[in-house]
């Protein structure tokens, strides 16, 4: 599975839109871009998942950049509750996931 | 979302007992079931993955022997931690991905954080 480059962490005001990008430049044409949070504690949290088309759930919204050698994930209006380790993981979609270091998302009030 | 449940969420055991941990899918069969470990500020570590009736494969590095693996039935795996000591203190995750068309996504459990004396 392809390699991901995530920044150790970001701030975002509540309220705001938090943008998470993800960087997969080693993608290749069957590899999907998934996003998972953990909370402080908790197990991963699925997210949002796609392949080449942009993506939108009650969740978040994934945008692939159309080389898809990156991503952004961006969660609409940040919450309190959306402080979290973000993780962005690219992988065929029979393999296991595995996890980087991700990103630590810090929701400010 | 699909739900997966871990048991208990919480153990702390004397060294050299075994603990036994449970993950149940609870709406959905899981053909696949992966386990993972966590130590504190670092990311989650894949330990085995185990298909429905089969053995497990374990990632290089852990001992079959020591984290034994069953997954009996399309909604139950089991880890047992044998032989405990302080340096299988971790928090423990199970996943479980289903039949088609779910078999791309992973869904984890809550954890088991384990404490040992």
């Amino acid at each position: 599975d392809a390699k991901t480059t995530q920044p150790p962490s970001m701030d975002c005001a509540e309220g705001r839109a938090a943008n998470l990008p993800c960087n997969h430049s080693t993608i290749s044409g069957n590899e999907y871009v998934y996003w998972y949070r953990q909370i402080h504690s908790q197990g991963p949290q699925y997210i949002i998942h796609g392949l080449k088309n942009n993506e939108t759930n009650e969740m978040a919204s994934l945008i692939i950049t159309e080389d898809r050698k990156s991503s952004t994930l961006i969660l609409p209006h940040a919450t309190l509750r959306d402080t979290a380790v973000y993780y962005c993981i690219v992988r065929v979609a029979a393999n296991d996931m595995r996890f980087g270091a991700g990103t630590r998302l810090t929701v400010k009030p | 979302g699909a739900v997966v449940s871990q048991h208990p969420s919480r153990v702390i055991c004397k060294s050299g007992t075994s603990v036994k941990i449970e993950c149940r899918s609870l709406d959905f069969q899981a053909t696949t079931m992966f386990w993972y470990r966590q130590f504190p500020k670092q990311s989650l570590m894949l330990m085995a993955t185990s298909n429905e009736g089969s053995k497990a494969t374990y990632e290089q590095g852990v001992e079959k022997d020591k984290f034994l693996i069953n997954h009996a039935s399309l909604t139950l795996s089991t880890l047992t931690v044998t032989s405990a000591h302080p340096e299988d203190s971790s928090f423990y995750i199970c996943s479980a991905r289903g039949r088609p068309p779910s078999t791309d996504t992973q869904y984890f459990g809550p954890g088991t954080r384990l404490t040992v004396l």
